[in-house]
């Protein structure tokens, strides 16, 4: 079992719809980070957060430290949010560098 | 204030080569990590590096790999006898502090295809 699993692989939307994407972790982590890649393949850093909620503009990240899970949510979906989504944590002990990503998930906003 | 820089952006490699990806990480960043994204998968660290330092490298290939941030000059990440298996995207990532409670930020990536 990987150490970050993300649900679901794959997304598809309707423009202006309401997304959810799941995150859950197994490890003990100082921090979660969602990380956008692009079509073109560039990475994009959206959130940083060890607790609580963070909003920017149409996406919030949230999570559940008890339960080991987070969430980002993306409201009025345009066809530019399409891209692949992924989660990473940073652990406790060890390097403090290094992150453990998720597979992904996939999004595609159709217009 | 450029953001993290990479190159080249592609490299084509013949089987036995060397590869040598570069990566210039953002102005006052002194904290560097490189990734690997193989095709069909998900990033996975590689190595962990501070000025003239290697913090962690644990998730180095213990054979024909190798990193380096000198003083002066970009990260250099090395790939020595390139083999097929090599081909994939290596990113590079910088942060002021430790990336544990910050932001890293990701350069464009260097694409290398192993022929």
């Amino acid at each position: 079992k990987n150490e970050v699993e993300q649900s679901p692989q794959n997304l598809t939307a309707q423009e202006g719809e309401f997304i959810t994407i799941n995150c859950s972790y197994s490890v003990g982590i100082s921090a979660l980070h969602w990380l956008q890649q692009h079509p073109g393949g560039g990475i994009v850093s959206l959130f940083m957060l060890s607790s609580g909620k963070k909003k920017h503009g149409r996406l919030i990240a949230t999570i559940n430290i008890q339960e080991k899970h987070s969430s980002l949510h993306i409201t009025a979906s345009h066809p530019r949010d399409s891209a692949v989504y992924i989660c990473a944590v940073s652990t406790y002990g060890g390097s403090q560098g290094n992150l453990i990503f998720g597979k992904g998930t996939k999004l595609s906003v159709k217009p | 204030n450029a953001g993290v820089m990479q190159n080249p952006r592609h490299l084509v490699r013949r089987r036995g080569q060397e590869a040598r990806l570069r990566c210039s990480p953002m102005k006052g960043h002194s904290h560097v990590y490189w990734y690997r994204q193989l095709p069909e998968e998900g990033l996975k660290f590689m190595v962990y590096l501070q000025k003239e330092n290697i913090i962690d490298e644990s998730g180095m290939p213990k054979e024909r790999f190798s990193a380096e941030f000198p003083k002066e000059g970009p990260s250099i990440l090395r790939i020595q006898q390139v083999v097929r298996g090599d081909s994939a995207a290596y990113f590079c990532a910088s942060s002021f502090h430790p990336g544990s409670w910050e932001t890293q930020y990701f350069g464009p990536g260097t694409r290398l295809l192993v022929l």
